[in-house]
């Protein structure tokens, strides 16, 4: 199957800092989507997206097909964003989740 | 965003015990699936229905595990004799949207915990 790679593993912010995640897949996708697991465990949808960009306030998303990744931006960073973040990809029946940003913004 | 209950939400059995968990969607919404996420990882995927149907269950240890979508709507997911190894969080997606893109959404998963 589809592997997922995530960068990096592990990531500490001062709140308000900017970041960038980065997911690459060894194969090509159709269909991509990055989740939060917040601290209780559930995955938050953060976007849905098999191509392009998409913006939805300090969250941003960039996915590359052709070139097999995708970049998730966090900007002015808050404590709340904290969390383990998933992306998920792949094409048609064979989609796989990376193994996690784990972000911690402290104050 | 589409809804998705899950039961129980925490579990404490010990080995060799029988568990079940639930699954219960909004109606309307074709492809079910059952992850399991143990700590530290990514969730895997167990089992994916479409309707009433199996269409992946390659990952899922099918002498201990189980599991069966009535009517094509709520699941169950059913682990016998359970193992030290199973303690995980169980999560149920569906696959929906208005435009049936492929985007999941996830319940909140029900925590499993084998002594």
């Amino acid at each position: 199957g589809i592997q997922v790679e995530q960068s990096p593993p592990d990531l500490i912010l001062q709140e308000g800092a900017n970041s960038t995640l980065r997911c690459n897949f060894s194969d090509s996708v159709n269909n991509l989507q990055w989740f939060h697991q917040n601290p209780w465990g559930q995955l938050i949808n953060l976007f849905y997206i098999p191509s392009g960009t998409k913006q939805n306030g300090r969250l941003s998303a960039t996915t590359v097909a052709t070139e097999r990744y995708s970049l998730l931006y966090i900007s002015s960073s808050q404590t709340t964003d904290s969390g383990v973040y998933f992306c998920r990809g792949g094409s048609n029946y064979k989609l796989t989740f990376g193994k996690g940003t784990l972000l911690t913004v402290n104050p | 965003e589409a809804g998705v209950a899950q039961s129980p939400r925490y579990k404490i059995i010990e080995k060799r015990q029988s568990v079940a968990f639930w699954c219960n969607p909004i109606s309307g919404h074709a492809t079910l699936y059952w992850y399991q996420q143990i700590l530290g990882q990514g969730p895997k995927l167990l089992i994916q229905f479409q309707n009433n149907g199996v269409v992946d269950d390659s990952q899922l240890p099918k002498d201990r595990f189980s599991a069966e979508r009535l009517k094509g709507v709520d699941s169950t997911l059913k682990i016998q004799p359970a193992k030290l190894e199973d303690s995980a969080v169980y999560l149920c997606a569906i696959k929906g949207g208005l435009a049936d893109t492929g985007e999941l959404f996830f319940g909140e998963g029900s925590r499993l915990t084998v002594l």
